[in-house]
């Protein structure tokens, strides 16, 4: 079993669609967990860290369920923009390095 | 302020050779890891290195090695490359007890 598992993608929607992005990891130590952005052929960017009581940041929500080991994304009112691979990513307790998912594709359409 | 840079941007190297990458963290962050990504693949860790020292090491072969300067900014070494070995290469830096890191732009290796 992988340690960080996302959604095979790509997710094609239209502009303004609402779209989620699940993901689960195996090691119950983890302590630290974030969803990062990565546009094409560009490195990873830190869009958010998750929170166990949820944590919204404009049009995105994220939410994170330790007992199910299950991390979520939402993205609300899609924007062209948005368009990019989303990394879900997993820390454990002490350690800053990053164990990433395979990445899931979003094309945003006009 | 300067984010993470990285040198090269892009290098294309023989089977066989040898490649020495470059990173300057961000002023005041002191770890700097090291990240492989191949295509389709998220990235994976490879060194992290924090005040000189090795703090931790992913499954990659003896053919990789890094070290941090005492300005904080590292190398990465590759010896004997394979065609395996072509990918974006990242490093990002965090501050210490924090998990957020910053990543630069990468170098992106060819090997043929």
């Amino acid at each position: 079993r992988k340690e960080v598992e996302q959604d095979p993608g790509p997710f094609n929607v239209p502009e303004g669609a609402t779209v989620a992005f699940n993901c689960t990891y195996s090691n119950s130590a983890s302590q630290s967990f974030f969803w990062y952005r990565q546009d094409c052929r560009k490195e990873p960017k830190l869009l958010m860290s998750v929170y166990s009581s949820g944590n919204e940041d404009g049009r995105f929500t994220a939410q994170l369920n330790r007992a199910s080991q299950y991390i979520s994304l939402l993205i609300r009112d899609s924007k062209l923009s948005d368009s990019a691979t989303y990394l879900c990513v997993v820390s454990l307790a002490g350690y800053s390095t990053l164990t990433f998912g395979k990445g899931t594709m979003l094309l945003v359409s006009p | 302020d300067a984010g993470v840079t990285q040198s090269p941007t892009h290098l294309i190297k023989t089977r066989g050779q040898q490649v020495t990458l470059r990173c300057s963290p961000i002023s005041g962050h002191k770890s700097v890891s090291w990240y492989q990504q191949v295509l389709g693949q998220g990235p994976q860790f490879i060194f992290q290195y924090y005040e000189k020292e090795e703090r931790g090491r992913g499954n990659f072969p003896d053919r990789f090695s890094a070290r941090q300067f005492p300005n904080y900014s590292s190398e990465l070494n590759v010896n004997a490359l394979l065609l395996g070995d072509s990918a974006l290469y990242l490093c990002a830096s965090s501050i210490p007890g924090r998990t957020e890191a910053f990543f630069g732009q990468g170098t992106r290796l060819t090997v043929v």
